[in-house]
């Protein structure tokens, strides 16, 4: 069983630009999520795609965007980067039964 | 809305025993998860409760008491490696299939020899 994978796993960005983060689900997980986690705090629910549609969103502003492809995988998309994005950012793929498995998150930090 | 709430720091020693404490307060609830989170690193599973009573899975247990909102994460035979941050999640949506987790804010937990 494949886990979830997320590049790159640092990244770091200059206020004002625009960032995408990768994710592969885990095998036969059909739900992914992502997760923004600032230093010292829980994580916190930006969207979810389920077969390739948005069905949550999170307080996040539209500059925050994603896509989930066929096999499942996952873009998000930030634009016009703001210093208090600079986070951990976690995708979370979900399979048929309860079960959440994280990536291990890609750090951005953006100056 | 949510709110979950649990203890920003604990210490405990090596062979010990632990109670890390969750209370929440959500317009819906469909399960409570315990993860723990060694720094820089994916958060990773610890235990599911849906139902009222414990959990027990080695070293681990939970507990759920739906009425009042509250939890705990219970750590037996404490060991340096369990030093980490413990995050209660809660799934407040099972509409279809949009079910998101709502975290607190973790507890990192020290041990000491």
């Amino acid at each position: 069983e494949t886990g979830v994978t997320q590049s790159p796993t640092h990244l770091i960005k200059t206020r004002g630009q625009q960032v995408t983060l990768r994710c592969s689900s885990q095998s036969g997980h059909n739900t992914v999520s992502w997760y923004q986690q600032a230093l010292g705090q829980g994580p916190q629910f930006i969207f979810q795609y389920y077969r390739e549609e948005e069905n949550g969103r999170g307080n996040f502003p539209p500059r925050f965007s994603g896509l989930q492809f066929p096999n499942y995988s996952s873009e998000l998309n930030v634009n016009a980067l703001e210093l208090d994005d600079s986070a951990l950012y976690l995708c979370a793929s979900r399979g048929v039964n309860y079960g959440y498995t994280f990536g291990s998150g890609t750090r951005l930090t953006v100056v | 809305g949510q709110n979950i709430d649990q203890p920003t720091e604990m210490t405990a020693t090596e062979g010990a025993i632990v109670q890390i404490n969750c209370t929440y307060q959500t317009s819906g609830f469909n399960g409570l998860f315990w993860y723990q989170q060694h720094a820089g690193e994916a958060p990773t599973f610890l235990s599911y409760n849906v139902l009222d009573g414990l959990e027990e899975k080695g070293r681990f247990s939970s507990f759920l008491s739906r009425s009042k909102g509250y939890s705990y994460l219970l750590l037996k035979e404490l060991q340096m490696k369990d030093s980490a941050s413990y995050l209660c999640a809660v799934r407040d949506e099972n509409t279809g299939t949009a079910s998101k987790l709502t975290f607190g804010t973790g507890t990192r937990l020290q041990v000491t020899l």
